[in-house]
């Protein structure tokens, strides 16, 4: 099984609002990244949790917050957004010690209003 | 500073018109090169990983291969249900990140 599951597939906010994203895989993977997906670009790196330890954080602004309550789930915490920060958000897993591919889930596409 | 680029951009076939997609990449240490779909609205769906120059790895129409420079998606015969984006990413040694390519959109006409 090769599965990452994503809650909302769809999430529309207001810019005052908090929501949450949520992910979950079954893989047995100890690495989970959170992606950001702009139109026709590629997916682009927010967070990497390595045994559920933040290992990476690309100067994402505080107004996400990401957290990994256990090796399974990943959820990202969103609070105060920009229009701009509209986007499709992507989980991803993978092992740790190879093979390394990542495996995404199929996204929650975000709108800010 | 570690690069991947991808050519085309855009790419148009007809149904059957055999093709390859390009990866070149300079990523020190190579882990891994992995290529991934993308149908619009969801996520990449992965299809491939290469380790080493020479490698080779076939799935139903699609055949990656990978030398110390680049790789390529090659893509025989194809059908409408092909077209999609397809994203080639490159993972360096001692990292956690994957550096992507921006894609070459595939439009398989029937």
């Amino acid at each position: 099984d090769t599965e990452v599951t994503q809650t909302p597939k769809h999430l529309v906010m207001g810019m005052t609002n908090k929501k949450s994203l949520k992910c979950e895989q079954h893989m047995g993977h100890r690495a989970m990244y959170w992606y950001k997906q702009k139109a026709k670009k590629p997916p682009e790196l927010m967070f990497v949790y390595s045994y559920e330890k933040l290992s990476i954080n690309e100067s994402v602004p505080s107004r996400f917050s990401p957290e990994c309550p256990n090796s399974s789930l990943l959820n990202l915490h969103l609070h105060a957004l920009q229009p701009e920060d509209s986007a499709l958000y992507l989980c991803a897993s993978s092992q740790t010690q190879g093979p390394y591919e990542q495996y995404f889930g199929p996204g929650t596409r975000l709108t800010v209003t | 500073e570690d690069q991947v680029t991808q050519s085309p951009e855009a790419l148009r076939l007809q149904e059957g018109e055999s093709s390859s997609l390009n990866c070149s990449y300079t990523v020190s240490g190579l882990r891994g090169l992995f290529w991934y779909r993308q149908d619009p609205g969801k996520g990449p769906e992965f299809l491939f990983t290469l380790y080493s120059a020479g490698e080779e790895k076939e799935k139903e129409r699609l055949k990656a291969t990978l030398t110390k420079k680049e790789s390529f998606l090659h893509i025989t015969a194809p059908k409408p249900e092909d077209s999609a984006t397809y994203l080639c990413a490159a993972a360096q040694g001692g990292s956690e990140k994957l550096v992507f390519g921006k894609g070459t959109k595939l439009t398989v006409n029937p």
